[in-house]
């Protein structure tokens, strides 16, 4: 079946350390996005992918980077500079613009 | 800039009655606008989309919504709620046309649907 799969669903972080959260999906979509929800936010969007090799900064970039080296995978890192990591981080894609994005089971980020 | 509105936090049915979830939005041109739904700790599910075309737009699991652009609204409705709808809604609209800005949405807050039995 295709989809978009997430892993890990929980993942805990020290302080001063980068945390990598995979995105992977076989549905052969081009585009792809991080979103971090947080409660009673809605969902705000960190980074995209419109093709492979190419990302662009979404609304909350800051003390997040990604990476898209193939069409795939879409990884999310999110690094020391981020003060406020704890949050519910979700993944999804899309075939084109103006389409609904399909959205992964996301990745709950928590500080120990 | 488009915007999404979403006039209520909560909403309580019960079960066998309809629902009803309010949304406005905010657009400089003809939107697309969606309706999602997330279980607790899942990702967000598709329930309906309106682009352009009829305006009354039918979805899964027995949800529709109507496209009213006089009134900038897309209120989502269900004849008789079931408990398994309990969960929270996010009414989204496509936030530009721009094909350098790929399919950005954005985002209402969401509406949380409780089911009593």
């Amino acid at each position: 079946d295709g989809g978009i799969t997430q892993s890990p669903k929980y993942l805990f972080r020290k302080e001063g350390q980068n945390v990598t959260l995979s995105c992977e999906q076989n549905l052969n979509h081009d585009a792809m996005y991080w979103y971090r929800q947080d409660p009673g936010q809605g969902l705000r969007l960190i980074y995209y992918s419109q093709i492979v090799n190419d990302f662009q900064k979404g609304d909350i970039a800051e003390g997040y980077s990604v990476s898209r080296e193939k069409k795939e995978s879409f990884p999310l890192t999110v690094t020391s500079a981020q003060k406020n990591p704890t949050a519910f981080y979700l993944c999804a894609s899309s075939i084109m613009r103006n389409q609904p994005q399909h959205f992964g089971d996301g990745t709950r980020l928590s500080i120990l | 800039a488009q915007s999404v509105t979403q006039l209520d936090s909560h909403v309580s049915v019960s079960e066998g009655t309809p629902v009803l979830l309010r949304c406005n939005y905010s657009s400089s041109y003809s939107p697309s606008l969606f309706w999602y739904v997330q279980h607790p700790n899942k990702g967000l599910q598709l329930l309906l989309k309106y682009t352009s075309a009829a305006t009354l737009v039918k979805g899964i699991n027995g949800f529709e919504a109507e496209f009213k652009k006089s009134e900038t609204s897309f209120h989502l409705t269900k004849p008789s709620a079931h408990m398994s709808d309990a969960a929270e809604y996010f009414c989204v609209v496509s936030g530009s046309f721009r094909a350098e800005y790929g399919n950005k949405l954005v985002f209402g807050a969401g509406t949380i649907l409780r089911v009593k039995s």
